[in-house]
């Protein structure tokens, strides 16, 4: 099993709908999460990041943590075009001395 | 947030050649930095852990006699790929943690676009 694992994708979906990004993690101590969002060529930019059990909300992100089920995801309502990027989760790792593992990324494309 | 400034942002040579690649944390201290690379389509792969004052630590697989990495102050990391092929094409980032935040959370580089010829 994959330490930090996406659907690769591509997610289409149409301009106002809601993306929906998931996420899955094997490192059962792992507390924080963060989810980064790579526009093509260029380097990856926090965009969310959850620490507890539950939702949060940032503007038209959601971020949805359950611990139990080791499962994240983000939700991004009204999607835009400028939203159509390749999302990528992050899970530090406390067995390999903290390091930040990324999953492979879901490419998102939001069509007019 | 904070930055991290990466440069060059591209750079072409011929196969051999040394390049050298500069990370810099402009406004927090990094005692820790990462070096990630990032192949077309794919996530980034961690390289190597690059820490203040000390060797970096590498990750399976990535010859460290061929990435050299030095962390000689807690603003400046860098990457050497040492007589470089074209295979080692590929995108190389950068990241940083601030040392006065107890988070894991990652500040990236604009990254390197290396091409060997």
């Amino acid at each position: 099993q994959k330490e930090v694992e996406q659907n690769s994708g591509p997610l289409s979906v149409p301009e106002g709908a809601i993306a929906s990004l998931n996420c899955t993690y094997s490192d059962r101590v792992s507390q924080s999460f963060f989810w980064y969002r790579q526009y093509s060529g260029k380097s990856p930019e926090l965009i969310m990041s959850i620490y507890s059990n539950g939702d949060k909300e940032d503007g038209r992100f959601t971020a949805q943590l359950n611990k139990a089920s080791q499962y994240v995801s983000l939700l991004i309502r009204d999607s835009q075009p400028s939203d159509s990027a390749t999302y990528l989760c992050a899970v530090p790792t406390y067995n390999q001395g903290g390091k930040l593992i990324f999953g492979q990324g879901t490419e998102l494309s939001v069509k007019p | 947030g904070a930055v991290v400034s990466q440069h060059p942002s591209r750079v072409i040579c011929k196969s051999g050649t040394s390049v050298k690649i500069e990370c810099r944390s402009l406004d927090f201290q990094a005692t820790t930095m990462f070096w990630y690379r990032q192949f077309p389509k794919q996530s980034l792969m961690l390289m190597a852990t690059s820490n203040e004052g000390s060797k970096a630590t590498y990750e399976q697989g990535v010859e460290k006699d061929k990435f050299l990495i030095n962390h000689a102050s807690l603003t400046l990391s860098t990457l050497t790929v040492t007589s470089a092929h074209p295979e080692d094409s590929s995108f190389y980032i950068c990241s940083a943690r601030d040392r006065e935040i107890a988070d894991e959370k990652l500040f990236f580089g604009s990254g390197t676009q290396l091409s060997v010829l």
